[in-house]
C-alpha cells in the first residue's frame, strides 16, 4: 500500500516556541491531507484539512494563527505549533487518501508526540 | 451525517480465547469500513477494509470482520488472542471523499 511519512516521532519543546511537523506522501499524490489530534485516552479528532495550493480548512474550535498548515506540494504537508503550551501536548498524525481499483483509502503517518515543557 | 460506535472502551480476554470487539455505524453513503490498530506510542496500522467487495473480510494478523449491514455492524474477531494483540484499535467510516469518522476506541487486554 502507499506510504505516508511523518517527521519528527516525537519532540520536546520549551513554551512559546515553534514546532513544526511534515508529513509526506511517498509513493503517491495528495491534494488533500488531514490533520488530527489525539487526547489520551481518547480517539483522533481532525483539526484541519490539508489542500495543495489553497488555504487549509479548520474544523470548529481549532485556532488557525496556532496551528499554522502549509500544502505547498501534492506529496507534502506541514503543521506548525506556533508559540506552544504545555496544553498544546498530544499526539498528531497525518493522513492522506489515495484513491484507486474503486475506492479510497485513507494512509496515516506514525504520528508525532509533541511535549510542551 | 455518518457515525462510529464502539461498544466496549476496554475489554480483557485470556491468551489463546476469542476475541470480539463491536462496532456500529451510520452512515447517509454505502461506507467504506476500516479497523486499526494502534499499539502505544505508535501510528496507525490498518488491520482491515470492507469497500463493498466481500461481506467478510480478512486482515492482518488473523483478524476479520463481517459486514452486516441489516445490523449496520462491522465487529472485528480473532479466534484466538495473542499477547502482542494488546493494543488499541479504532473502527473507522467514510463513504468516499467525506470525512474520516473515528470511533472512540477498544483498548484491547490480554491475560497470559
Amino acid at each position: 500500500g502507499a506510504v505516508v511519512s511523518q517527521h519528527p516521532s516525537w519532540v520536546i519543546c520549551k513554551s512559546g516556541t515553534s514546532v513544526k511537523i511534515e508529513c509526506r506522501s511517498l509513493d503517491f499524490q495528495a491534494t488533500t491531507m488531514f490533520w488530527y489530534r489525539q487526547f489520551p485516552k481518547q480517539s483522533l479528532m481532525l483539526m484541519a484539512t490539508s489542500n495543495e495550493g489553497s488555504k487549509a480548512t479548520y474544523e470548529q474550535g481549532v485556532e488557525k494563527d496556532k496551528f499554522l498548515i502549509n500544502h505547498a506540494s501534492l506529496t507534502l504537508s506541514t503543521l506548525t505549533v506556533t508559540s506552544a503550551h504545555p496544553e498544546d501536548s498530544s499526539f498528531y498524525i497525518c493522513s492522506a487518501r489515495e484513491y484507486r481499483g474503486g475506492s479510497t483509502e485513507a494512509f496515516f503517518g506514525q504520528g508525532t508526540r509533541l511535549t510542551v515543557v | 451525517a455518518q457515525s462510529v460506535t464502539q461498544l466496549d472502551s476496554h475489554v480483557s480476554v485470556s491468551e489463546g480465547t476469542p476475541v470480539l470487539l463491536r462496532c456500529n455505524y451510520s452512515s447517509s453513503y454505502s461506507p467504506s469500513l476500516f479497523w486499526y490498530v494502534q499499539h502505544p506510542n505508535k501510528g496507525l496500522q490498518l488491520l482491515l477494509k470492507y469497500t463493498s467487495a466481500a461481506t467478510l473480510v480478512k486482515g492482518i494478523n488473523g483478524f476479520e470482520a463481517e459486514f452486516k449491514k441489516s445490523e449496520t455492524s462491522f465487529h472485528l474477531t480473532k479466534p484466538s488472542a495473542h499477547m502482542s494483540d494488546a493494543a488499541e484499535y479504532f473502527c473507522v467510516v467514510y463513504g468516499g471523499y467525506q470525512k474520516v469518522t473515528f470511533g472512540i476506541g477498544t483498548k484491547l487486554q490480554v491475560i497470559p
